[in-house]
């Protein structure tokens, strides 16, 4: 059983504010690694995928590092605003091609 | 490009009753997922078809659940018959084969009473 982990569980931060989360995995037979957002009543949105160790990826306020060798991902949100609200997910993806999602980090922006 | 297409979106039915979810995947995917997600966990993968085949049915519950993919285009999820804790979202994905980007549908949110 694959063990993929996300801290915090929860967040609440005031807009404006930058913010990280955290994801761990497994550090043997990786493949890739990614990151999805999650707003309430719409679909998941892939934001990166990740496949090589030291990989940083940028996408607007939003950005991510790799670390395959320890096994942990860190995504990071420069000056949070609301619109950021949603639920984060990583999910890791061995050579098997399945899968395994965290729980998620829920983050609420407040105005 | 219209991304996954899923119905319907909600469903409250009464357990023991049966239940049928539909996805229509991205244009030429022909990888397609059915997970499962419970109130603050991670998707969890029910099934993946690769066309029509379903290639990975290992954490289907074969019991009470099924799916389908005739064509390897459209895809039915059915839960017969549906319990208390079948009551969650379930997600369809698609992809262009197995190791490339999933897309995601917005889900069907089941509540079983």
């Amino acid at each position: 059983i694959l063990n993929v982990e996300q801290s915090p569980q929860s967040l609440h931060v005031q807009e404006g504010d930058s913010t990280n989360f955290t994801c761990s995995f497994p550090s043997s037979n990786f493949y890739a690694l990614h990151w999805y957002r999650w707003e309430t009543a719409k679909s998941p949105e892939a934001l990166f995928v990740m496949t090589l160790n030291g990989d940083e990826k940028k996408k607007g306020r939003i950005s991510a590092t790799l670390n395959t060798k320890e096994g942990y991902s860190y995504l990071y949100i420069k000056g949070s605003q609301p619109e950021d609200s949603a639920t984060y997910l990583c999910a890791f993806k061995t050579s098997g091609s399945r899968l395994t999602f965290g729980e998620g980090t829920q983050l609420t922006v407040n105005p | 490009e219209a991304g996954v297409v899923q119905s319907p979106r909600y469903k409250i039915i009464e357990k023991k009753q049966p239940v049928a979810f539909w996805c229509n995947p991205i244009s030429g995917h022909n990888t397609l997922y059915w997970y499962l997600q419970n109130l603050g966990q991670g998707p969890e993968l029910l099934i993946r078809y690769e066309n029509e085949e379903a290639v990975d049915d290992s954490q289907l519950p074969k019991d009470r659940f099924s799916a389908e993919r005739l064509k390897g285009v459209d895809s039915t999820l059915k839960i017969q018959p549906a319990e208390l804790g079948d009551s969650a979202v379930y997600l369809c994905a698609s992809s262009l084969g197995q190791h490339n980007e999933q897309f995601f549908g917005p889900g069907t949110r089941l509540t079983v009473l």
